[in-house]
């Protein structure tokens, strides 16, 4: 089946280290997003792409960085981590024409 | 930009009952509103949306209803299940230029069916 896949699944840094979370997908979409998941604040928009020349800001971009290789992959990467990075993180992809999100199954990350 | 707000946050039902979760949201020019359910531990999953030039949309045990002059929708589960107990969260966007949607979330709903 076409899947989003997200890796690492997990992860547990340290207070200014840099993490990269990859996200590669096989639904043939064009459009990627990154949202992250924090209790009590549903999920929130971080960076987006309609395709590999586009990247977009969203809601709470500041901290993070994303990089769109090709069609299929959307990276997203925390030059310093902080504590309060700490979340679960989801790439989701979308085609243009309709309006649902794809998601892949999530990115714990933890940073102590 | 778009605010959603979302009513309650917890939700529990005695199993085949209804139950009904509120959203209201602040961008007039917003026209798409999915509704999603995320399981414990996995991933959100889309189980019904509605555009703005529909009131309401069925599926089965599940209902959405749209007023776009006072800006609010609501989701509407009939004949609860236990397999029905999960976080659901609202959105709202509007069509970005060259496709695609930017979806504003809600804070979600935990929902529990109790036996």
């Amino acid at each position: 089946d076409a899947d989003v896949t997200q890796t690492p699944r997990n992860r547990i840094t340290k207070t200014g280290k840099r993490i990269m979370l990859e996200c590669s997908q096989t639904k043939g979409h064009d459009r990627m997003y990154w949202y992250r998941q924090d209790p009590g604040l549903g999920l929130r928009l971080i960076y987006y792409s309609f395709d590999v020349k586009d990247i977009n800001k969203g809601e709470i971009s500041d901290g993070y960085s994303v990089s769109r290789q090709a069609q299929a992959k959307f990276s997203l990467s925390l030059e310093s981590a902080i504590p309060n990075q700490t979340a679960l993180y989801f790439c989701a992809t979308s085609d243009p024409t309709a309006g649902e999100l794809f998601f892949g199954e999530g990115s714990r990350l933890t940073v102590l | 930009g778009e605010n959603v707000e979302q009513h309650p946050s917890t939700l529990s039902v005695q199993e085949g009952d209804s139950a009904v979760i509120k959203c209201t949201y602040s961008d007039s020019a917003s026209n798409y509103f999915p509704w999603y359910k995320q399981e414990l531990g996995k991933r959100p999953q889309l189980i019904i949306d509605i555009r703005s030039n529909v009131g309401e949309k069925k599926d089965q045990r599940i209902a959405v209803t749209l007023n776009k002059t006072a800006k609010h929708f609501s989701l509407h589960i009939t004949e609860t299940q236990p397999e029905d107990s999960a976080v659901y969260f609202c959105a709202a966007s509007k069509r970005l230029t060259g496709g695609g949607n930017k979806l504003t979330f809600g804070t979600g709903t935990q929902l529990k069916v109790e036996l």
